[in-house]
């Protein structure tokens, strides 16, 4: 199977704040890299297919770049609604995995 | 305007069964791959089944192969997670999630679109 792994694993940071999270896999996935955001209680919401794709509806100040094994989520400025842990997610092979996730907070 | 709703959910002994439905609306159901992902508490997320549009093709997590069954009426607009010999690592709110692309050109590696509210399923004596 194909790992994923995820630095940081927390963060903290300021509204206003640009924040960047790193995903690894364990072997070439091409650009066959999603992320998604999830709040306690709620539904993960798709924020990027293809490592670098916005899917429709989600703001601009996110953002996707990377391809192979290295990949990173950018948040331009960071706002309070975007509380919450991203996850990373291979769509490379069929046996999907995960990041282990970033619990992003605001000071 | 896609919606799937879980239901099944529920406590049951360490051993026991149980099975998860998920009811699908706003689009083809037909046409769609679709997943089961579970999340335990404290824990992230983690697949745990995949079915394609027509079930020729199902993929599972090593985690749950040979216990865990996934399946489809799509007359019933339906995905189904049978869930058998349950542990107790097998407690978590499990939720079902669409395919982003349809099958029309063949069975794709998921990008998951539209996910539900997520059903929890503990497993305890």
């Amino acid at each position: 199977d194909i790992q994923m792994t995820q630095s940081p694993s927390s963060l903290s940071a300021s509204v206003g704040d640009r924040v960047t999270i790193t995903c690894r896999a364990s072997q070439s996935i091409s650009s066959q890299l999603n992320w998604y955001q999830h709040k306690p209680g709620k539904a993960p919401k798709f924020l990027i297919y293809a490592a670098s794709s916005l899917q429709g509806g989600v703001p601009s100040r996110f953002s996707g770049s990377g391809s192979g094994t290295e990949f990173t989520l950018t948040i331009s400025s960071l706002q309070p609604e975007d509380f919450g842990t991203y996850y990373c997610q291979q769509s490379y092979s069929p046996l999907v995995t995960f990041g282990g996730g970033t619990k992003v907070e605001i000071k | 305007e896609v919606q799937l709703v879980e239901s099944g959910g529920g406590l049951v002994k360490p051993g026991g069964s149980l099975r998860l439905s998920c009811a699908a609306s706003g689009f083809i159901f037909s046409s769609y791959s679709m997943n089961w992902v579970r999340q335990a508490p404290g824990k992230g997320l983690e697949w745990v089944s995949s079915s394609s549009s027509s079930s020729s093709y199902k993929y599972y997590a090593d985690s749950v192969k040979g216990r865990f069954t996934i399946s489809r009426d799509n007359a019933k607009n339906s995905l189904y997670l049978q869930m058998n010999s349950l542990r107790a690592e097998d407690t978590a709110v499990y939720y079902c999630a669409r395919h982003r692309v349809d099958d029309s050109s063949g069975y794709l590696p998921p990008t998951l679109d539209y996910w539900g509210q997520g059903i929890l399923v503990t497993v305890s004596s």
